[in-house]
């Protein structure tokens, strides 16, 4: 078992490039998370799928943000134009079923700049 | 809507102490409840979960927690804590038990720093 792959570690870049960071689940699992991490405002639910359709977005912050499930094993989220208030950990967690708790990936820290 | 509270939003503790971390959820009904670490630079890792029967778990590396329906209250303990237990910790709650919601709702954490 793998576990939760996230890529890339870290990812620096300019205010208004595009940022895409991308998450593979554990194998079986049905549903995946997508969170933000930061000192201000803790672990934030951005959103959330099962078997790969999106259920709950509410937590993406504007239309800046948007998010892929185009299968099972494969994520993305995406920020375009990226602003440095992005700045922040991004953390991908699959689960099946849900409340037998997440595996979380290690991580995406992004500064953007 | 559910909500977790953490009380402690920084702990020091010298090593050998005992720790005693607060969690509260709002929902009243049947839920599961988690406790998280993070340690320095690293993701969140289970420590525990409860999700019926034996109110009080177990989880690793010495770490139990104690489910109180009554006070809504999952708080996370350890008789002795070690340097290495410094991180920190989350705790969270989904519900209601068995529906599949997939949400987890975490508390803002709690800091642990333990002294050698």
């Amino acid at each position: 078992d793998a576990g939760v792959i996230q890529s890339p570690r870290h990812e620096v870049t300019e205010m208004g490039q595009e940022v895409t960071l991308r998450c593979k689940p554990i194998s079986g699992h049905d549903y995946l998370f997508w969170y933000r991490q930061t000192m201000m405002r803790g672990l934030e639910l951005l959103i959330y799928f099962n078997n790969n359709v999106p259920i709950d977005d509410s937590g993406m912050p504007e239309d800046r943000f948007s998010a892929k499930m185009p299968n099972a094993s494969f994520s993305t989220l995406k920020i375009q134009p990226s602003e440095p208030r992005d700045s922040a950990v991004y953390f991908c967690a699959s689960s099946f079923p849900s409340f037998y708790g997440y595996t979380f990936g290690s991580g995406t820290r992004l500064t953007v700049v | 809507a559910q909500s977790v509270s953490q009380h402690n939003h920084h702990v020091i503790l010298s090593e050998a102490a005992s720790l005693e971390l607060g969690c509260n959820y709002s929902y009243g009904g049947t839920v599961n409840l988690f406790w998280y670490v993070q340690y320095p630079g690293q993701h969140l890792q289970l420590l525990l979960k409860y999700f019926s029967g034996d109110p009080l778990v177990k989880g690793i590396k010495g770490f139990e927690a104690e489910f109180i329906k009554s006070k809504f209250s999952f708080n996370l303990r350890k008789p002795s804590v070690q340097w290495s237990d410094t991180a920190e910790y989350f705790c969270a709650v989904n519900g209601p038990a068995g529906s599949n919601t997939g949400k987890l709702i975490f508390g803002q954490g709690t800091t642990l720093q333990v002294k050698p």
